[in-house]
């Protein structure tokens, strides 16, 4: 079965800093998809970046960056310049391709970003 | 665009009542899903449907049921409520399954007492 694992509880950046929220997983599979969700205070699931393992391109989405490395089943999210919206749960999430329909989340890393 | 929509968004429910969260999208999505959320956990599935008239068990379907009769609804059942149900459920759509983006609800709180 397929873990997703977020080391990072809780973590505080300061605005216009980077700061770099840690995702490790484990599978057996070679194609699957992973994700970072958003869910600011209002509780709301936002989709902030999705990677599809077999690109060994990392996906950038405006201020959000991924580094994915495959052999270490690693996918860190860099959030550079750093905005007061950007407090928030993030969740990685990782999704294999084909077979049973099941996204599996870990529990989250709480970000804060301090004026 | 309204999205993914889900009623009621808190209810105190009495352990052994039973109850209905209702979710409708209007985005023409194949795929919805049922999740839950509990306190500093991540959202683990509970139902999931890929199209009108076909639903199966996610993770955690126990003390759950769902119909999708129609591409747009798919309400979640919860029969004889339990303190254990108590958590944060979100319904959410996708076109091509768990791999495409998924769009969420705002999420109903069910408190079980």
């Amino acid at each position: 079965a397929q873990t997703v694992t977020q080391s990072q509880p809780e973590m505080s950046v300061q605005e216009a800093e980077t700061v770099t929220l840690s995702c490790t997983y484990d599978t057996s599979e070679n194609n699957y998809y992973l994700f970072w969700y958003k869910q600011p205070p209002s509780r709301q699931m936002i989709l902030v970046i999705r990677q599809e393992a077999y690109k060994q391109q990392n996906a950038t989405e405006n201020r959000f960056s991924v580094n994915f490395q495959k052999a270490a089943k690693s996918f860190s999210l860099k959030i550079s310049d750093s905005q007061l919206g950007d407090t928030a749960m993030y969740f990685c999430a990782f999704a294999s391709q084909g077979g049973s329909e099941k996204l599996v989340f870990g529990k989250g890393t709480k970000l804060t970003v301090n004026p | 665009n309204a999205g993914v929509t889900q009623t009621p968004k808190f209810r105190i429910l009495k352990i052994g009542q039973s109850m209905t969260l209702q979710c409708t999208q209007d985005m023409n999505h194949n795929y919805m899903y049922w999740y839950r959320q509990d306190p500093g956990m991540g959202l683990k599935l509970i139902y999931y449907s890929v199209g009108a008239g076909i639903t199966d068990k996610g993770e955690v379907p126990n003390g759950y049921n769902v119909s999708r009769s129609t591409t747009e609804d798919f309400p979640l059942r919860l029969e004889l409520a339990a303190p254990s149900q108590t958590s944060v459920y979100f319904c959410a759509s996708s076109h091509r399954g768990q791999t495409d983006t998924i769009y969420f609800g705002e999420g109903s709180w069910l408190t079980v007492v």
